[in-house]
């Protein structure tokens, strides 16, 4: 799977968006891009994933640029709550095969704090 | 909808005994797999079942093995305990998407294993 590159920690305002950056300039046509986070030693919390296109969801949006190499993560209204360590993940889909087949590769992840 | 539940909550284990922890899928998913995040390692993929089979395998000793049952719940065990064991044991579930499709993993709370 890509290799991923994601800030140490963000700061954001409660009630502002939260727009966390990442970096996989190695993508792979067939890999996608997916975002979870974790609250402290909770079992991590899926966000959302897209291949090519921008989605969004009631969580959030993933905007990925045209040639994929980047992709950010907006939580347009970001509370309190929200304050946890997101990871970006790139991975192949199911059909694949290989040895990265199966397994979500977690970096360090982003450590988001939200302030009141 | 039930989400991925982990039995137990806490496990406290001394150095050369047995763990036995346990999972059970969303209902429906037929794929399960277990991951390790110790302090200061981050997530780690262990395993990945599908159909009662093992399709995947981390980068762990042999004492890690696991099964997967008809009813698609799982067991991770851990023979052999070591101090370096500790950690929170994470177990997720997933479809097998078709083809153009990948399978998103939902994660239950975890088990925190602890090896004195």
């Amino acid at each position: 799977d890509a290799k991923t590159t994601q800030p140490t920690s963000m700061d954001c305002a409660e009630g502002r968006a939260a727009n966390l950056p990442c970096n996989h300039s190695t993508i792979s046509g067939n890999e996608y891009v997916y975002w979870y986070r974790q609250i402290h030693s909770q079992g991590p919390q899926y966000i959302i994933h897209g291949l090519k296109n921008n989605e969004t969801n009631e969580m959030a949006s993933l905007i990925i640029t045209e040639d994929r190499k980047s992709s950010t993560l907006i939580l347009p209204h970001a509370t309190l709550r929200d304050t946890a360590v997101y990871y970006c993940i790139v991975r192949v889909g199911s059909n694949a095969g290989g040895t990265s087949y199966g397994k979500l590769t977690f970096g360090q992840g982003t450590i988001l704090t939200v302030h009141p | 909808e039930a989400g991925v539940t982990q039995s137990p909550t806490h496990l406290i284990k001394t150095r050369g005994q047995q763990a036995t922890l346990r999972c059970s899928p969303i209902s429906g998913h037929t794929s399960v797999y277990w991951y390790q995040q110790a302090l200061g390692l981050g997530l780690q993929f262990l395993l990945w079942y599908d159909e009662g089979e093992e399709r995947n395998r981390g980068n762990f000793p042999p004492r890690f093995s696991g099964r997967q049952f008809p009813n698609y719940s799982s067991e991770l065990n851990v023979n052999a305990l070591e101090l370096e064991d500790s950690a929170l044991y994470l177990c997720a579930s997933s479809l097998v998407a078709g083809q153009g499709y990948t399978d998103t993993q939902y994660f239950g709370p975890g088990t925190r294993l602890t090896v004195l």
